[in-house]
């Protein structure tokens, strides 16, 4: 069964760093991409950028190019993202989720990780 | 970047009515758009990609279709496990882009 398990909910101050986890299972990681989706509170969806855990080739929204960074760990199925110094506008629930090939469509998602930036 | 315009924003139904969820792209994407459904408090869940395949284990009830700039989403029999927010996104090109969404709620 293939599932994405992400990292526990995270409560931080301004300016603090944070990076967050998918691990996937059940399947392949090095071979499928990995994306991620901000979801504001209240909002829709927003793609952030993409990852091949295979090589690491890494592709970001230009809406989130130098914000974030993505990056994985293939000898633990683990796919990141991380702010080196979050504001509270980073509040929002994070998703990751599984790409078959870099032109194709998202077909598993994570359960997704709630970051809270409070004062 | 390509814009995704879902309409209605939010629509009211009841149980065992027909449904349907409009989805514009601001330019060609041929057939290369995708549904999500989401319900409160949870992650999106993968229904439809190819704007017409079924995902895996999605019932049949949930049908697609389209192809160029014009999709649609439909639910052929609403059912109460069917009221959530509904997303199209399209994967012709990076950035890829999501619709805004369209609630679907209880009449």
């Amino acid at each position: 069964e293939v599932q994405l398990v992400q990292s526990g909910a995270e409560v931080k101050k301004p300016g603090e760093s944070l990076k967050i986890s998918c691990k996937g299972s059940g399947y392949s990681f090095s071979n499928y991409w990995i994306g991620w989706v901000r979801q504001m509170p209240g909002k829709g969806l927003e793609w952030m950028g993409i990852i091949y855990p295979g090589d690491s080739d890494t592709r970001y929204s230009p809406s989130f190019q130098g914000q974030v960074t993505i990056s994985a760990d293939k000898s633990i199925s683990t796919a990141y993202l991380q702010w080196s110094s979050l504001k509270a506008s980073d509040t929002a629930m994070y998703y990751c989720a599984r790409q078959p090939s870099y032109g194709g469509n998202v077909d598993y998602w994570g359960q997704g990780t709630l970051v809270t930036v409070s004062s | 970047d390509i814009q995704m315009t879902q309409s209605p924003s939010s629509l009211s139904a009841s149980v065992g009515d027909r449904v349907t969820i409009t989805c514009r792209a601001s330019q060609d994407i041929r057939n290369y758009l995708a549904w999500f459904q989401q319900k409160p408090g949870k992650a999106p869940k993968s229904l439809i990609y190819a704007a017409s395949s079924l995902q895996s284990g999605v019932p049949s009830k949930f049908s697609g279709s389209g192809s160029g700039t014009d999709f649609t989403l439909t639910i052929s029999s609403l059912q109460p496990e069917d009221f959530a927010t509904y997303y199209c996104q399209q994967y012709n090109s990076y950035p890829r882009t999501f619709g805004q969404g369209t609630k679907v709620e209880i009449k």
